[in-house]
């Protein structure tokens, strides 16, 4: 079944030590999400690629960076991450730009920082 | 600008009985209209869409929603409620210059046996 993967699905780093959450799909979809979800919350966009053109959302913090090596891989790097940043990390796909397409989502990964 | 409304963060009803989870939308163009669902520690799974085709949108899962622009609503029902029917579930319009997601902040919906 095509779909998106994120790996791992729960991830514990240290305050301050970076870390590195993945993504990729089998859709072969254009368009590539990260979302920041805490607790009772809404998801929140963090930034979008579509293909390879990089939005970012304007109050994601600089902390937060994001590469797409390719079609079907996307990373989300939390630099140097804060007890703040705990939350699941959300990706989603969609097929284009248009405000019609629905966005596909991964299982999330949930990250702890100790 | 884009916004979402979600009146009620918290629903509980019996289960058979009719859920009802509201959603009010604000837009300056034609909107496109999500509900979606969240399991716990899951990710978020498309329910149904309205994207101007038909007013009343049938889903998965027995939900289905109608999209009133006098009302700027698209409510989320389901005659009759079911167990496995707890979750929260989110309502969603897209964005006018991209496909932007604008959530609304949820209702997480419990069912009682």
């Amino acid at each position: 079944d095509a779909m998106v993967i994120q790996n791992p699905r729960y991830q514990v780093t240290q305050f301050g030590k970076p870390v590195t959450l993945s993504c990729s799909q089998t859709l072969n979809h254009n368009v590539m999400y990260w979302y920041q979800q805490k607790s009772s919350q809404a998801p929140k966009l963090l930034f979008h690629y579509y293909d390879k053109d990089f939005n970012n959302e304007a109050d994601t913090p600089d902390n937060f960076q994001s590469r797409r090596p390719n079609t079907s891989f996307c990373f989300l790097d939390i630099r140097s991450p804060g007890l703040g940043d705990a939350a699941m990390y959300l990706c989603a796909t969609s097929r284009g730009q248009g405000s019609s397409y629905e966005q596909y989502f991964g299982p999330g990964t949930r990250l702890t920082v100790t | 600008a884009q916004s979402v409304t979600q009146l009620g963060s918290h629903v509980s009803v019996s289960e058979g009985a009719l859920v009802l989870l509201r959603c009010n939308y604000s837009s300056s163009v034609p909107p496109y209209l999500f509900w979606y669902v969240q399991y716990p520690n899951q990710g978020l799974q498309l329910l149904l869409k309205y994207t101007s085709a038909a007013t009343l949108v049938k889903g998965i899962n027995g939900f289905e929603a109608e999209f009133k622009k006098s009302e700027t609503s698209f409510h989320l029902t389901k005659p009759s409620a079911h167990m496995s029917d707890a979750a929260e579930y989110f309502c969603a319009v897209s964005g006018s210059n991209f496909n932007k997601f604008y959530f609304g902040s949820g209702t997480k919906l419990n069912v009682k046996p």
